[in-house]
């Protein structure tokens, strides 16, 4: 079966333009979870997803990020305009809401100049 | 503030040596708890998870609950030089993982 797939895996960008990273969970995964990790933060909590329905975006750090979730088979993480401090790698996990055990995906790697 | 606590390590143990890896948690309302395996540059993977108080084993690990303590740890028997990675140690609470910094440990030949 195939995992929680990223794209892109890297990405640099210089500060002012937009970003957007891309998942797509797990199939038969009803939960999306979008984190950031960085070394001084650890792993961060951004937003998720129920059943394509946004629960929690308090992890949201400011106006500049945004996701969706169209349909159960992709969503978006979009930072615009990106800055130097966004720089991270962004993980996409899902679940099966009937369990509580999260698969992460091999995550982007976002540079901002 | 529900936070997951790990030393930050690293932890340094020989190969074939038992490594022990602790994590405390504030928030009693968690009731289940997953280990992660994170390898440098790569994602977290899943390596171990528990619900009930007491000692869950697979294969070389061993995941260990104590509710009344909240404290969870995680045994690796046999140590070999590629479990050496971060470790994190993650508690579900309110539909989402408070997740740990992580524990480095070093398996060295």
């Amino acid at each position: 079966d195939a995992g929680v797939i990223q794209s892109p895996r890297h990405e640099v960008t210089e500060m002012g333009q937009e970003v957007t990273l891309r998942c797509k969970p797990i199939s038969g995964h009803n939960s999306l979870f979008w984190y950031r990790q960085t070394m001084m933060r650890g792993l961060e909590l951004l937003i998720y997803f129920n059943n394509n329905v946004p629960i929690d975006d308090s992890g949201m750090p400011e106006d500049r990020f945004s996701a969706k979730m169209p349909n159960a088979s992709f969503s978006t993480l979009k930072i615009q305009p990106s800055e130097p401090r966004d720089s991270a790698v962004y993980f996409c996990a899902s679940r099966d809401s009937s369990y509580n055990e999260q698969f992460f995906g091999p995550g982007t790697r976002l540079t901002v100049l | 503030q529900k936070e997951v606590e790990q030393n930050s390590g690293p932890l340094s143990v020989p190969e074939g040596a038992i490594a022990s890896l602790n994590c405390t948690y504030s928030d009693r309302g968690s009731q289940s708890f997953f280990w992660y395996r994170q390898y440098s540059g790569k994602s977290p993977e899943l390596i171990m998870s528990i619900y009930s108080n007491g000692d869950k084993e697979d294969g070389r690990f061993t995941a260990q609950l104590n509710k009344a303590s909240q404290y969870v740890s995680l045994l690796i028997r046999d140590s070999q030089p590629s479990d050496s990675a971060t470790y994190l140690c993650a508690a579900h609470n309110t539909d989402k993982l408070i997740f740990g910094t992580g524990t480095r440990l070093q398996v060295f030949p």
